[in-house]
């Protein structure tokens, strides 16, 4: 079945810092993939998303994240981290068929931003 | 354009008991899906509604229902309600049915004591 993984359930990093979140997915086919983005107490945003056309995906907030095939990933890159980044952060591909669509989700990652 | 709204916030009920849960879709939406999103997890999917129908369904047991109305809004049922029913339930809504894009509210926290 088609999956995503993300690995570390927490990331830490400083303000200014690179961020770098990682997913990896497993699938027969080319998937549609996403990341959104959860603050406390909130619903998911939607980051970016993967739909077969550029292998590099700008989104919101200064993120973006590189389709790579051969490594099987979709890693959420952000090159200076602010303090209002932190949230959580899933994964999520898109399974289905023409008259239906559902997310899978990973199990997320924490992004903490200390000062 | 309005966004997804969900009703009510919070919610406390006690084990054994019924909940029902409110979603309104994103202005000019027709097919509307439920997640659920229990503590440190991410969003499981419950089921999909679609021109007042259900139009798939997860791994859940029959006492999660939905129902969806002409306007696109939706209902989640939970009967029985267990402890580990416990959680953010998400509502989403997409233009039409099989596309990818779907459009997240607030949730709405479920505690069951």
């Amino acid at each position: 079945a088609q999956s995503v993984t993300q690995l570390g359930s927490h990331v830490s990093v400083s303000e200014g810092a690179l961020v770098l979140l990682r997913c990896n997915y497993s699938s027969s086919v080319p998937p549609y993939l996403f990341w959104y983005v959860q603050y406390p107490n909130q619903g998911l945003q939607l980051l970016l998303k993967y739909t077969s056309a550029a292998t590099l995906v700008k989104g919101i907030n200064g993120f973006e994240a590189e389709f790579k095939k051969s490594e099987t990933s979709f890693h959420l890159t952000k090159p200076s981290a602010h303090m209002s980044d932190a949230a959580e952060y899933f994964c999520a591909v898109s399974l289905g068929n023409t008259g239906f669509q559902k997310l899978v989700f990973g199990t997320g990652t924490r992004l903490l931003v200390s000062p | 354009e309005t966004g997804v709204t969900q009703s009510p916030t919070h919610l406390i009920k006690t084990r054994g008991q019924q909940v029902t849960l409110r979603c309104s879709s994103q202005s000019g939406h027709n097919t509307v899906s439920w997640y659920q999103q229990a503590l440190g997890q991410g969003p499981q999917f419950i089921f999909q509604y679609y021109r007042e129908e259900e139009n798939g369904r997860g791994n859940f047991p029959p006492r999660f229902s939905g129902l969806q109305f002409p306007n696109y809004s939706s209902e989640l049922n939970v009967n029985a309600l267990e402890l580990d029913d416990s959680a953010l339930y998400l509502c989403a809504s997409s233009a039409r049915r099989g596309t990818y894009e779907q459009y997240f509210g607030p949730g709405t926290r479920l505690t069951v004591t």
